[in-house]
């Protein structure tokens, strides 16, 4: 079966540095999706990788190891508007998403 | 429109009705997708159309149906709702197949 396991819960503080893993096992691979879901909206798109290696955007980085089936965002200078719920998707040999539960971070002051 | 909206916001049903949520994007998008997230789990794909005029089944089909007469819309109707149905719904697009997609604001559905 596909599988994408992610932690249910991650606390932080503000101003800080956190590392969201997601490991994955699917019928094929065709590049990994984050996304952040604040509570009551929609999922909105994050960062994209395919090959393995580190993504860098702003705050946000993304990184890829497609041999281990692992990927983590991790997220610097932590904000009180990055609490919000972090989405890992893979797209598997039909080209359709298969989505972990999601990672619900919580930051503290 | 800017983007993709979904309507209603949010509706409670009887059992056993009919009903029909609503999506449009202007995005001039190929692809469009219909998700249910429930908590605890995943988005899980209900369906899809790759074009308009083509429609496939995702990973939960079963109750629901689509169809997709023109690029923009993409409507999704419970024939005879259940319980097990009450969800959030999300319709999303994307240029094609293998882009990004972007997310509607969703529909809270509760079934009675």
């Amino acid at each position: 079966g596909q599988n994408i396991d992610q932690p249910t819960e991650m606390t932080a503080t503000e101003g800080a540095i956190v590392q969201i893993n997601c490991t994955y096992q699917t019928s094929g691979f065709n590049g990994l999706f984050w996304y952040q879901q604040h509570a009551g909206e929609a999922p909105t798109f994050l960062s994209y990788n395919v090959l393995d290696g580190l993504e860098e955007k702003g705050r946000f980085s993304s990184f890829l190891s497609r041999s281990k089936g692992y990927s983590y965002l991790l997220l610097k200078e932590l904000q009180m508007k990055d609490s919000a719920s972090y989405l890992c998707a893979v797209r598997d040999s039909n080209y359709q998403l298969i989505w972990g539960a999601g990672t619900k971070l919580i930051i503290k002051p | 429109i800017a983007g993709i909206t979904q309507a209603p916001t949010s509706q409670i049903l009887a059992a056993g009705r009919r009903m029909t949520l609503r999506c449009t994007q202007d995005m001039r998008h190929n692809a469009m997708y219909w998700y249910r997230q429930d908590l605890g789990l995943g988005l899980r794909l209900i369906h899809y159309s790759n074009t308009a005029g083509t429609t496939g089944k995702g990973e939960v089909p079963d109750g629901y149906s689509v169809s997709r007469a023109n690029t923009d819309d993409f409507p999704l109707t419970l024939a005879s709702a259940v319980p097990s149905q009450t969800s959030v719904y999300f319709c999303a697009s994307s240029d094609t197949g293998t882009s990004r997609q972007f997310f509607g604001p969703g529909t809270r559905l509760t079934v009675l």
